[in-house]
């Protein structure tokens, strides 16, 4: 059973600090991706990787780093939270394989206040 | 430049009457296209790709592609179908997965 595990559920940070958000998988699985899920917008993909140390960006990647040190870890970076950054924050990861599956984490409710 | 459209916020059907969830994409190649469903206090997960050409929960797509359309459709409307769906496209040879918007389904009782 593929699983994709993010480290918080919810999370309340203040205006202008810098904010992990951190995801593991444990299977193996080449991409990883970040999105972003407000109402009305539906997922916007902030940045994604496909190998160790690889990224590459997405829809809307400004206000937003990432760091893949380690084929399992994905780790999305708010540079200076802001109050637009206030969403849910979904990770997946997927092989590198056509016509793949992507597996999700069950999201972080980021607040910034 | 790629696009999926799902042009419905919110679809409203009765139990037992048909369903149909819309989807259109912009791509200029041949893509995959997916079908995600997300139920309450649930994650996203796949419900059916084009590729299969399966049907999970009832649910089927066919893929037009002098429509551009991946139409997700049911014959008979459960409560349990209740959701958000969410149209998806990989391009081809390429990593990322782009989604519409979504649609929200109420089965009314």
């Amino acid at each position: 059973d593929v699983k994709v595990t993010q480290s918080s559920r919810y999370l309340v940070k203040r205006t202008g600090e810098k904010v992990f958000l951190e995801c593991v998988q444990d299977m193996d699985h080449e991409n990883m991706f970040w999105y972003r899920q407000d109402p009305g917008l539906g997922l916007r993909l902030i940045y994604f990787s496909y190998d160790v140390k690889m990224k590459e960006k997405g829809d809307i990647p400004e206000g937003y780093s990432v760091s893949r040190e380690k084929k399992e870890r994905f780790s999305l970076i708010l540079e200076s939270a802001s109050t637009n950054q206030t969403s849910m924050y979904l990770c997946a990861s997927s092989l590198d394989t056509p016509n793949t599956e992507a597996f999700f984490g069950q999201g972080t409710r980021l607040t910034v206040v | 430049a790629q696009r999926v459209t799902q042009p419905e916020k919110l679809l409203s059907v009765f139990k037992g009457a048909p369903v149909e969830l819309k989807c259109n994409y912009s791509y200029s190649g041949s893509p995959e296209l997916f079908w995600y469903v997300q139920y309450s206090r649930q994650r996203l997960q796949l419900l059916l790709r084009h590729i299969s050409r399966e049907s999970i929960k009832g649910f089927t797509a066919d893929l037009n592609k002098g429509e551009t359309s991946f139409h997700l459709k049911k014959p008979f409307a459960q409560e349990e179908d209740s959701a958000m769906y969410y149209c998806a496209l990989s391009p081809n040879r390429d990593d990322k997965i782009i989604f519409g918007k979504g649609t929200r389904l109420h089965i009314l009782p």
